[in-house]
């Protein structure tokens, strides 16, 4: 199984700072077609997760522009440029290049 | 607009069975894989089962292999679950999810709990 690793942030996060939110696969996530197959998601407290990132750095339709991905094959970072209040809660990277398809274990980002 | 409702949830004691249910509607159901996610209590999402648009495939995580069923109804425009020899660990709130490629989950329901205890 691709084991997914997230790191951590230093809580909490001047408002308007921006941060980056790393995760490292155990195997390359690109695949032949040139894509790399990594998604980002936002699960904000007490609602269900939303999509923001798909291929790595392909924004899912009306994620802010304030959200950026990128990385390598295996490398990967979230970039939030200006966080705001809005964008407290804790941000999963998946896997989405075999099955068992699999999650990282989450970044918490709190905002002073 | 795309809607995912999930029921069937509840508390249900070790060894015991349960099915969960997710009502579809606002897109062509027949037309997506499906799966279920889901996420134990104050802990990350783990991705549960999947199933392709004609229910011909379906894929698990060792963790639930022979023990829980995917399954669909696509005139009714419905997802299930069929959770069997359900044990404390199943403690969880079951999402269901639209799949579409690249294998990510592009709209999820607002979960259901499932509490395994005696």
């Amino acid at each position: 199984d691709i084991v997914m690793t997230q790191g951590a942030l230093p809580n909490p996060v001047p408002s308007g700072e921006s941060v980056s939110i790393t995760c490292r696969s155990s195997k390359s996530l690109l695949y032949s077609d040139g894509k790399t197959y990594l998604n980002w998601y936002l699960q904000r407290p007490g609602q269900s997760p939303q999509l923001l990132i798909y291929w790595m750095s392909t924004r899912a339709s009306g994620v802010s522009d304030r959200f950026s991905g990128s990385g390598s094959g295996t490398d990967f970072t979230l970039k939030i440029s200006g966080v705001e209040a809005e964008d407290v809660g804790v941000y999963y990277c998946q896997q989405g290049l075999e099955f068992p398809l699999t999650f990282g274990s989450g970044t918490k980002l709190e905002i002073k | 607009e795309v809607q995912l409702v999930e029921s069937g949830g509840g508390l249900v004691q070790p060894g015991r069975s349960l099915k969960l249910s997710c009502a579809a509607s606002g897109f062509t159901f027949s037309n997506y894989y499906m799966a279920w996610v889901r996420q134990a209590p104050k802990k990350g999402l783990e991705w549960v089962a999947t199933i392709s648009t004609s229910g011909s495939r379906t894929y698990y995580p060792d963790s639930v292999k022979g023990r829980f069923t995917i399954s669909r109804d696509n005139a009714k425009s419905s997802l299930y679950l069929q959770m069997n020899s359900l044990k404390s660990e199943d403690t969880a709130t079951y999402y269901c999810a639209r799949q579409t490629r690249p294998n990510l989950f592009d709209y999820w329901g607002q979960g259901v709990m499932v509490t395994v205890s005696s």
